[in-house]
């Protein structure tokens, strides 16, 4: 079974607010992690990988808990041209493709 | 050019209608993937292409779906006797990568938006 599961939102923020997405996935033997991130109307384009440690680009952070299978996206002091859909990606060990989630869609307001 | 080309961009056909769908992926990348994407859905694998190898067909809704990939660079989705629920954006990614290893990134094309009349 191969399941990447995430909260379809919208969340809807205010500019500089703080905001975090979580995503579940169903395989423990998962080894890479991945955010992207989707425009309205637009290809999906990779935001960060996500590396065991936690990894920060910015404002944006990213977590791995192995233990609860799940990922976490965390975006501080939000932008408007934050406003997307994220999309939570794993890769499922004997697959030959990447599984992406259905995203979560933020709406940053001013 | 730098990045994932498709073509066309839009492209309208009547239900029955035969339509081909074109991917130039990045130079140089050898894994090339068809996904495709319905009005507020999440992203649907339809097939992978990796180098010489058979490609990974085990996303393809039906027979009328098919796709190849001449010599290792460009693919083409064919979608024969289409229907109405064909409609959707079509996008094809590269990879320099491929099977999902460590740290594969995909890189997307714009897409083709299909609709069937």
């Amino acid at each position: 079974r191969k399941e990447v599961e995430q909260d379809p939102g919208p969340f809807n923020v205010p500019e500089g607010a703080t905001v975090a997405f979580n995503c579940t996935y169903s395989n423990s033997a998962s080894q890479s992690f991945f955010w992207y991130r989707q425009d309205c109307r637009k290809e999906p384009k990779l935001l960060m990988s996500v590396y065991s440690s936690g990894n920060e680009d910015g404002r944006f952070t990213a977590q791995l808990n192995r233990a609860s299978q799940y990922i976490s996206l965390l975006i501080r002091d939000s932008k408007l041209s934050d406003s997307a859909t994220y999309l939570c990606v794993v890769n499922y060990p004997g697959y030959s493709t990447l599984t992406f989630g259905k995203g979560t869609m933020l709406l940053v307001s001013p | 050019g730098a990045g994932v080309s498709q073509s066309p961009s839009n492209k309208v056909t009547e239900k029955g209608k035969d339509v081909e769908l074109r991917c130039d992926p990045i130079s140089g990348h050898t894994a090339l993937y068809w996904y495709r994407q319905s009005l507020g859905q999440g992203l649907e694998f339809l097939i992978y292409f990796q180098g010489n190898s058979a490609p990974d067909k085990s996303g393809l809704p039906s027979d009328r779906f098919s796709a190849e990939r001449t010599g290792g660079s460009v693919s083409t989705l064919t979608i024969q006797r289409t229907q109405q629920e064909d409609s959707a954006v079509y996008l094809c990614a590269s990879s320099s990568r491929g099977q999902g290893r460590t740290n594969e990134k995909l890189f997307f094309g714009s897409g083709t938006q299909l609709s069937v009349l």
